[in-house]
């Protein structure tokens, strides 16, 4: 049972260029989201998906887009990277949207941008 | 403005005692509160939640209690085993909400 599967696991950019990290969660899950976690801040929002066909900003949505493909993927794309967006990526699904239930996280994507 | 703060950014406890790791939050909204268990290189997974309507809820060596009147919520972990040693994130949600607020982690070691 795979859970919530992210890909790459590690990535290298340099500023400016653009990647997409991909997320797939194999419970049928109805909601997905991208958090990053930077030292001393937690996890912080950066957009979220309620069902299949929508998506919404999260706390800290400035320089990504995303995209809910189906109900088993959503991804998160750096169109022009910085070094603020160094970071550590993980996605995550539940059932329903924060709603009395708990979440599912992947192993997460380090990223460095220099 | 952080809703979920964890004042404690690490903690040592012998095994076999107990660990008490502690979290705050200032949103009177919330109301389903959750611990995560995280290792290094690997995603939070779920470790125990707690509904608003409730004081008090156990799993194991994991008990999880909630004062609403203090906003404050603890989790309890007796006895302390070394496999213990992770990073504890508390999280709350709203039911009129539409995420997870996450705090910043406690930092758990367990000495053998």
């Amino acid at each position: 049972n795979a859970g919530v599967t992210q890909t790459p696991k590690f990535q290298v950019l340099k500023t400016g260029q653009s990647m997409t990290l991909q997320c797939a969660q194999d419970m049928n899950h109805n909601s997905m989201y991208w958090y990053r976690q930077d030292p001393g801040m937690g996890l912080r929002l950066i957009y979220y998906s309620a069902s299949e066909g929508t998506t919404d900003k999260g706390e800290v949505p400035n320089g990504y887009n995303v995209s809910r493909l189906n109900k088993r993927e959503f991804s998160l794309r750096l169109e022009s990277a910085a070094p603020s967006q160094t970071s550590v990526y993980f996605c995550a699904s539940s059932e329903y949207l924060a709603l009395n239930t708990e979440a599912f996280f992947g192993q997460g994507t380090r990223l460095t941008v220099v | 403005d952080q809703q979920v703060k964890q004042n404690s950014p690490s903690l040592s406890v012998q095994e076999g005692r107990i660990s008490i790791l502690n979290c705050d939050y200032t949103n009177s909204m919330f109301d389903y509160f959750l611990w995560y268990k995280k290792y290094p290189a690997e995603g939070p997974t779920f470790l125990i939640s707690i509904s608003s309507i409730k004081d008090k809820n156990e799993d194991g060596r994991f008990t999880v209690f909630l004062n609403k009147s203090a906003k404050h919520l603890s989790l309890h972990i007796v006895p302390s085993q070394p496999g213990d040693s992770a990073v504890y994130f508390c999280a709350a949600s709203a039911i009129t909400g539409n995420q997870f607020y996450f705090g910043t982690g406690t930092s758990l070691t367990v000495i053998p």
